[in-house]
């Protein structure tokens, strides 16, 4: 079955810092998200991208957060300047274009980040 | 979107019939119902999605009444592996990107 692939699975960071958390997509997908999870609260989505520009954004992604698809397999977010509340479980996913059934959103394992 | 409610937490054994069910009173014409699964430090997994009536695979089984208010996640015989948070979403699936909002969810247990 094909499936999201995220790396780092987990990657330690020091407050200030660039970090950039990578994902292939599943290969015929056209839709990418990035959502994230602070431990013990929900999922909260950050971001949708299709066409290589974003079609939508939380709240939670500020400037300091970007999004990019450098070449035709991955996706990547870059968080520039870490800070503490930033540490979380990242997810990326990605979903087909479905006009007449369910646009399934199908997630990675997760890269966990933590900030220092 | 429409908002959810589901039981925070429910217990189970092994080899019941569990059912979720999920309330969704403002749904509309274009959404969809979702269910995902989420282990302790994993992505949500997909389960099941449908619109109306009754959809089946090979995991669970998802009810949905003609008034679309609520669905019923429904996982047959479940084993202690079956013991994680369980999410149900609505949404619209138009063509254009979406938002997916995850509730609290259901922790459900399974006990031996």
């Amino acid at each position: 079955e094909p499936e999201v692939t995220q790396t780092p699975s987990h990657q330690v960071t020091q407050m200030g810092q660039e970090v950039i958390l990578r994902c292939v997509p599943i290969s015929n997908h056209l839709y990418f998200y990035w959502y994230r999870q602070i431990l013990g609260q929900k999922v909260e989505f950050l971001v949708s991208f299709y066409n290589n520009e974003i079609s939508e954004k939380s709240e939670i992604f500020d400037d300091q957060f970007s999004v990019e698809r450098p070449d035709g397999s991955n996706f990547t977010l870059k968080i520039r300047s870490t800070k503490l509340e930033d540490s979380a479980m990242y997810f990326c996913a990605s979903s087909e274009r479905g006009q007449t059934s369910g646009n399934t959103i199908y997630f990675g394992e997760g890269s966990w980040l933590t900030v220092v | 979107l429409a908002k959810t409610t589901q039981p925070i937490s429910m217990d189970s054994y092994e080899g019941q019939e569990v059912n979720i069910t999920c309330s969704h009173n403002n749904i509309a014409t274009n959404d969809y119902i979702t269910w995902y699964q989420q282990f302790p430090s994993q992505g949500p997994r997909f389960i099941i999605q449908g619109y109306k009536t009754k959809v089946t695979n090979e995991v669970a089984s998802l009810f949905i009444p003609a008034d679309r208010k609520s669905s019923t996640l429904s996982l047959p015989r479940v084993s202690l592996s079956d013991t994680a948070v369980y999410y149900c979403l609505v949404g619209a699936l138009s063509g254009s990107a979406r938002q997916l909002t995850f509730g609290s969810g259901t922790q459900l247990t399974v006990l031996p």
